[in-house]
């Protein structure tokens, strides 16, 4: 049972350009949803989050958009760069109840930025 | 700090052999998880602690155990391992809670790379 769906799997956009990600979620218990970027090699590391209560969170060139009628959320990269070639995940969580703090992955989007 | 480190980085096993990966957290964090990570099927939770001495299942716990006998330790054991078992398996560590401060921030390791033949 997959509770969280990503996509698409894999994205290529060109230097400058704005690079979207979707997921969609199931469990209407989820209140808190981060983005993971991982570069090769390496583990997940936050990148940014945020909570049902807003619409929009905006960290720099990254913004998380959140239609929670929809149980849809987004993550949006602006004048994306080559250093930002990377997987990057979607997650939920819930913040109560027996699954505190755990959190469920979508499949991940490969993102390749061209110079 | 060292952050959440594991070991071995890589290993290769064969069908039915057994092995132990030990990830270890200077964070003082409460909790610590086990994922491994498959392509296309991003992270899945194998088992998860709460604390010293307790542990729990996850998404997909078959064929592993787990123990947290230190706070700062986590052990994913394989008893013998299968081909499926073959895969990219990160530690995870969360919540400070000596902190009094809510923090829902995953912090993982580096990734063991096992591949069983």
């Amino acid at each position: 049972q997959q509770q969280v769906k990503q996509s698409p799997q894999s994205l290529i956009v060109q230097k400058g350009g704005i690079s979207i990600i979707n997921c969609a979620y199931e469990n209407t218990a989820f209140d808190y949803f981060p983005w993971y970027q991982q570069f090769p090699g390496k583990g997940p590391a936050l990148l940014i989050a945020i909570r049902p209560d807003v619409s929009e969170k905006k960290e720099g060139r990254f913004t998380i958009s959140f239609n929670k009628s929809a149980k849809q959320f987004s993550l949006h990269i602006m004048d994306s760069q080559p250093g930002d070639s990377a997987t990057y995940f979607c997650a939920a969580s819930m913040r109560s109840g027996t699954s505190y703090g755990k959190l469920t992955f979508g499949q991940g989007t490969i993102l390749t930025v061209h110079p | 700090n060292a952050g959440v480190t594991q070991t071995p980085k890589f290993r290769v096993l064969k069908t039915g052999q057994s092995m132990t990966l030990l990830c270890a957290q200077d964070m003082n964090h409460e909790y610590m998880y086990w994922y491994r990570q498959d392509p296309g099927m991003g992270l899945r939770l194998i088992h998860y602690s709460v604390g010293e001495g307790t542990t729990a299942k996850g998404e997909v716990p078959d064929g592993y155990n787990v123990s947290r006998l230190k706070k700062q330790n986590f052990l994913l054991g394989l008893e013998s391992a299968a081909p499926s078992q073959t895969s990219v398996y990160f530690c995870a560590s969360s919540y400070p809670r000596t902190s009094g401060r809510t923090s829902y921030e995953q912090y993982f390791g580096p990734g063991t790379r096992l591949t069983v033949t």
